[in-house]
């Protein structure tokens, strides 16, 4: 079955520590893969999806197919990156929004 | 332009009692997803609406209706309240059924007591 999993409910890292938030997907083939943020009080917002292969706020998402992952990463944390994060993936040859399947989400909260 | 807007922002129903919840999207967008948010479950499909036809369908029981209409305007309907309906419910549109970005409005939060 399709799937998405984010281990981690709640990740806590100091300011100016590296942040990895781990995502790891099931499915046998290469899907479309997502990370979206939502900043408290804010809209969940795409922040960055693989195909792009660009840097977001400073994230970077390398996909590794091997291990089925996409883990979200970031060297120097900063205090405005506490948020929920969403990893989340879409087969490919699917255009629709009913095939996006989101992970329960990670709330990464940076501490001063 | 405008982002998506979504009416009421809160809502606190009782058990039993029905809903309708609506979204606005950004202008020129025709496509608009719903989604119900809760901490245990995540964000779950509940439907895509295209030129307003129902492309897909989330698996959720059949109290749980929507429709949009000619201006891309989305109302979804929820019947018979149950207590587990309590939730963060988003709509997303884009501006074909396609792989283009969805673009999030703030949500409609409701409360079932």
């Amino acid at each position: 079955a399709q799937r998405v999993t984010q281990p981690e409910k709640l990740l806590s890292v100091f300011k100016g520590a590296p942040v990895e938030l781990k995502c790891n997907y099931s499915y046998s083939g290469s899907p479309e893969l997502f990370w979206y943020v939502q900043y408290s009080r804010q809209r969940l917002q795409l922040l960055l999806r693989h195909i792009s292969r660009e840097s977001i706020k400073g994230f970077t998402a390398d996909l590794n197919k091997g291990e089925t992952s996409f883990h979200l990463k970031k060297p120097f944390a900063q205090e405005e990156d506490s948020a929920m994060y969403y990893c989340a993936l879409r087969p490919p040859g699917y255009s629709s929004a009913s095939k996006i399947i989101f992970g329960s989400g990670t709330r990464l909260s940076i501490r001063p | 332009k405008a982002g998506v807007t979504q009416t009421p922002r809160y809502l606190i129903k009782t058990r039993g009692q029905q809903v309708t919840l609506s979204c606005s999207p950004i202008s020129g967008h025709r496509s608009v997803s719903w989604y119900q948010q809760t901490p245990g479950q995540g964000l779950q499909f509940l439907f895509e609406y295209f030129s307003e036809t129902q492309r897909n369908k989330g698996n959720f029981p059949g109290r749980f209706s929507g429709r949009q209409f000619s201006n891309s305007r989305s109302e979804m309907n929820v019947s018979t309240l149950e207590l587990g309906d309590s939730a963060l419910y988003l709509c997303a549109s884009a501006e074909a059924s396609g792989g283009e970005t969805q673009y999030f409005g703030p949500g409609t939060r409701l409360l079932v007591l």
